[in-house]
């Protein structure tokens, strides 16, 4: 399969606080992993492409300050949410590019993100 | 930037019932993927079609790529309490980093 695991599953924090989401590929390795957010009965938005070794590219409109990625390993990309705040409240999923024969992506279990 | 249009939005069918989905767009895509969401997970994958006017079946799930690669759809025969769920149709052109152009989404609630 071309599992991927995200932790925590679901995190609640204070305001001003920063959170940090773990994206692992479990048996695959993954140069590239995507973040992912969505509301409720929405669709997802891309936030950002992860690459193992390099900076991550941002979509517009993304603040790469607000939303730290690092992509230090094959199989590790992680998000860290800086200074949350109530708006930051989200669905967060990641997702990685697996051994498919078409280079699909597979997602995370996704992380439930709650900012009081 | 692509857009994907899925249609309807939500869809509400009572067990047995034949149900279609579209997902249409002005671009040309490498690839087209079909996904399904629960609440509180991830999108699960489900078919990737590639070559213009390609069917694929999966049990009582059909989808269609369109000739010009432009658009898809989903049709569920027979459908079951267990086919409820966010159904999502996704584009994805190879140049462009396998990046996923996602549709808006279906809802779509089957009834016992």
């Amino acid at each position: 399969g071309a599992v991927v695991s995200q932790h925590p599953s679901r995190v609640i924090c204070k305001s001003g606080t920063s959170v940090k989401i773990e994206c692992r590929s479990l048996d695959f390795q993954a140069t590239t992993m995507f973040w992912y957010r969505q509301f409720p009965k929405q669709s997802l938005m891309l936030m950002a492409t992860s690459n193992e070794g390099s900076k991550a590219t941002y979509e517009q409109g993304v603040e790469k300050d607000k939303f730290l990625i690092n992509h230090a390993s094959l199989t590790l990309s992680t998000l860290t949410v800086t200074s949350a705040h109530p708006e930051d409240s989200s669905f967060y999923i990641c997702s990685a590019i697996g051994a498919g024969a078409y280079n699909e992506q597979f997602f995370g279990p996704g992380t439930r993100l709650t900012v009081l | 930037t692509q857009l994907l249009e899925q249609s309807p939005q939500f869809l509400s069918i009572q067990e047995g019932e034949n149900l279609t989905v579209y997902c249409n767009s002005s671009s040309v895509f490498s690839s087209l993927q079909w996904y399904r969401q629960e609440p509180g997970e991830g999108p699960v994958l489900l078919v990737t079609v590639v070559t213009g006017g390609e069917v694929k079946k999966l049990k009582r799930l059909t989808f269609q790529f369109g000739d010009a690669r432009k658009d898809s759809s989903l049709h569920i025969t027979a459908a079951q309490p267990g086919d409820t769920g966010l159904y999502l149709c996704a584009g994805v052109n190879y140049s462009n980093d396998y990046k996923l152009s996602f549709g808006a989404g279906t809802t779509v609630t089957v009834r016992a």
